[in-house]
């Protein structure tokens, strides 16, 4: 079974430019949860999906910070302009929903902005 | 192949109670192991390990890592109703991260 698919799982990049992360849920999960996760600040919820529709954004540091899911099988997560302090590892992690609130969490994208 | 491998999977205890939750992983490169506690919306950070015997200490919760017997536990002791969630961990291999499939904890008053 393939488990949520993320890429890319490392990205270095320079300040100002534009960044696309992308994830893949589980087959049949309903909700896609993005996080983002650094020592200083621990596991951050950036914003969450049901059933493709975004439910909770208030997690999304500022504008600078877009996701979307065009279908139930995809979602990306861009950051136009980055900024050194957007540097974290940035998880996306599925859930079956209708009551179960177990996630399947992919492996991850380090971020890297310099 | 690397997995993270949690046990057991899903434990009944009366609050008072001390729990011990296990953490076995096989991986080609080992940075750190992360447990997560994580409740009805999102899973909130508790510890990271990277050293083998020292011990690490939030409240009534604690956890250590066997980096020769490559395992970890993570302690609930006085258990309470609010420490009922599923517990996570997550081994990063500077690649990726590999997570297990969780521990679900049920205290019962």
């Amino acid at each position: 079974d393939a488990g949520v698919i993320q890429s890319p799982r490392h990205e270095v990049t320079e300040m100002g430019q534009e960044v696309t992360l992308r994830c893949k849920p589980i087959s049949g999960h309903n909700s896609l949860f993005w996080y983002r996760q650094t020592m200083m600040r621990g596991l951050e919820l950036l914003i969450y999906f049901n059933n493709n529709v975004p439910i909770d954004d208030s997690g999304m540091p500022e504008d600078r910070f877009s996701a979307k899911m065009p279908n139930a099988s995809f979602s990306t997560l861009k950051i136009q302009p980055s900024e050194p302090r957007d540097s974290a590892v940035y998880f996306c992690a599925s859930s079956p929903g209708g009551g179960t609130y177990t996630q399947y969490f992919g492996p991850g994208t380090r971020l890297t902005v310099l | 192949e690397d997995k993270v491998v949690q046990s057991p999977l899903s434990l009944v205890v009366h609050e008072g109670d001390t729990v011990t939750l296990n953490c076995s992983y096989e991986v080609t490169n080992f940075r750190s192991l992360l447990w997560y506690k994580q409740e009805k919306k999102a899973p909130t950070f508790l510890f990271m390990l990277t050293s083998s015997g020292i011990e690490k200490k939030s409240g009534r919760l604690s956890s250590i890592l066997d980096k020769k017997e490559l395992f970890s536990i993570l302690n609930i002791t006085a258990t309470q109703t609010g420490d009922s969630a599923i517990y996570l961990c997550a081994v990063d291999t500077g690649n990726q991260f590999y997570f297990g499939t969780g521990t679900s904890l049920t205290v019962i008053p």
